[in-house]
């Protein structure tokens, strides 16, 4: 089945270190997308990419990265300059950016600062 | 300014009753879409209905219509018959296509409780 895969489900990160969450598709979407959820919150979005080898930052870029090498791969790195990693991270990709586009979702990834 | 506002944090509703969640949107854009979403407490997103602007008829799909009232930039989701299983976050969301960035917009949510 076609789907998009995020890995791990639960993340656990000690304070200054930096985490790569996973985010894979196989439904031959162009673009692909990174939010973050905090509790009772909305989707804020962090950054996207709609060709390989390209990205653009979205809202709360600061203190994260991500990579686009691959058209099935986006991984975002959470790094040490990210003052309140803490949240749920959840991965979206669409066929392309039309306005009437579904955005399809992955499981999300729960980070845990300890 | 907030691109999407969903004004009721909380609902209740009785089983196999209508509910309506409340959902409106900024926009200068001529040519957009709007979307709710679903969440369950396990996290996954789950679309449920999509209106474009220049779309005359509301969206149904099933259970779910959109009441679309372009005019007050208002798009709320009206479930019917509601079942327990439809206890969950609601989200509204909206894709502008003459801004540069065409990523999915959020609103904070609505959470929906069922009771029996």
């Amino acid at each position: 089945d076609g789907g998009i895969t995020q890995s791990p489900k639960y993340l656990f990160r000690k304070e200054g270190q930096n985490v790569t969450l996973s985010c894979e598709q196989n439904l031959n979407h162009d673009a692909m997308y990174w939010y973050r959820q905090d509790p009772g919150q909305g989707l804020r979005l962090i950054y996207y990419s709609q060709i390989v080898n390209d990205f653009q930052k979205g809202d709360i870029a600061e203190g994260y990265s991500v990579s686009r090498e691959k058209k099935e791969s986006f991984p975002l790195t959470v790094t040490s300059a990210q003052k309140n990693p803490t949240a749920f991270y959840l991965c979206a990709s669409t066929r392309g950016m039309a306005r009437n586009t579904e955005a399809f979702f992955g499981q999300g990834t729960r980070l845990t600062v300890v | 300014a907030q691109k999407i506002t969903q004004t009721q944090p909380g609902m209740f509703v009785q089983e196999k009753e209508a509910v309506t969640l409340d959902c409106t949107y900024d926009t200068s854009d001529q040519s957009y879409g709007l979307f709710w979403y679903k969440q369950p407490s396990s996290g996954e997103m789950i679309f449920l209905i999509y209106q474009g602007s220049y779309d005359e008829q509301n969206a149904t799909e099933g259970r779910y219509s959109l009441n679309f009232q372009k005019a007050r930039k208002s798009a709320n989701l009206v479930i019917s018959a509601s079942q327990l299983g439809d206890s969950a976050m609601y989200f509204c969301a909206m894709r502008e296509k003459d801004t540069g960035r065409r990523a999915l917009t959020f609103g904070s949510g609505t959470r929906l409780q069922v009771q029996p």
